[in-house]
């Protein structure tokens, strides 16, 4: 069980760039979650995949935001014109289905400069 | 909507004091309750859980009981070391039609224990 492991750890972009996080879950776990973490707050649902099906998507995720987990293991998430408001931790995490406890990366931490 | 509404931090307390983080809840349905713990510098773990009324979740000498009657899941230890210095998030899981598992959490305890 190496864990959940996303990539890069830390990113840096100017207002308007584009940004795409990789998320790679534990391994035969058949759900992921992305999940947005800003400073003082909790972690808040984003979206959430069934192996390649996106299920869910929060009202958080506005039309800028796409998920993708194409063939049902690591998902990629991409911010388009980033904002100032998109800084930020994102986290994913991964379970065995959907009764089972998740487990969450370190995160991506987003500053938009 | 669901909401979780825990203890403003930080709570700083010394070496082998008592531990209470108050943590409430509001659902609609019977939601499923948890801790989970964020040490410096690494990810969220699952502390521990209750899934049903006065279920007691329990885990590293932490506890928590689930009070259907109170809405709430106060985490406790009676002993705290330096090493529990960490954040602590209490969450529920309201389980949405999709069965999504979904988590709402509380905005989070930071908690340091000094020698």
């Amino acid at each position: 069980d190496t864990g959940v492991s996303q990539d890069p750890r830390h990113k840096i972009t100017k207002r308007g760039q584009n940004v795409t996080f990789r998320c790679d879950p534990i391994s035969e776990h058949n759900r992921l979650y992305w999940y947005r973490q800003t400073l003082g707050q909790g972690p808040e649902f984003l979206t959430y995949f069934q192996n390649e099906a996106q299920l869910e998507k929060s009202r958080l995720l506005s039309d800028r935001f796409s998920a993708e987990r194409p063939k049902g293991s690591f998902s990629t998430l991409e911010i388009q014109r980033t904002e100032q408001g998109d800084s930020a931790m994102y986290l994913c995490a991964s379970s065995v289905d959907g009764l089972s406890p998740l487990h969450f990366g370190n995160g991506t931490r987003l500053t938009v400069t | 909507g669901d909401s979780v509404t825990q203890m403003e931090g930080p709570v700083t307390l010394s070496e082998e004091a008592f531990l209470t983080i108050n943590c409430t809840y509001t659902a609609t349905g019977y939601p499923s309750l948890f801790w989970y713990v964020q040490y410096p510098g690494e990810g969220l773990q699952l502390l521990l859980k209750a899934t049903k009324a006065d279920d007691k979740g329990s885990n590293k000498g932490f506890e928590a009981t689930y009070r259907k009657e109170t809405t709430s899941f106060h985490l406790e230890k009676g002993s705290v070391q330096v090493s529990d210095s960490a954040v602590y998030f209490c969450a529920l899981s309201d389980q949405s039609g999709a069965g999504s598992y979904q988590l709402t959490f509380g905005k989070g305890t930071k908690l340091s224990v000094i020698p």
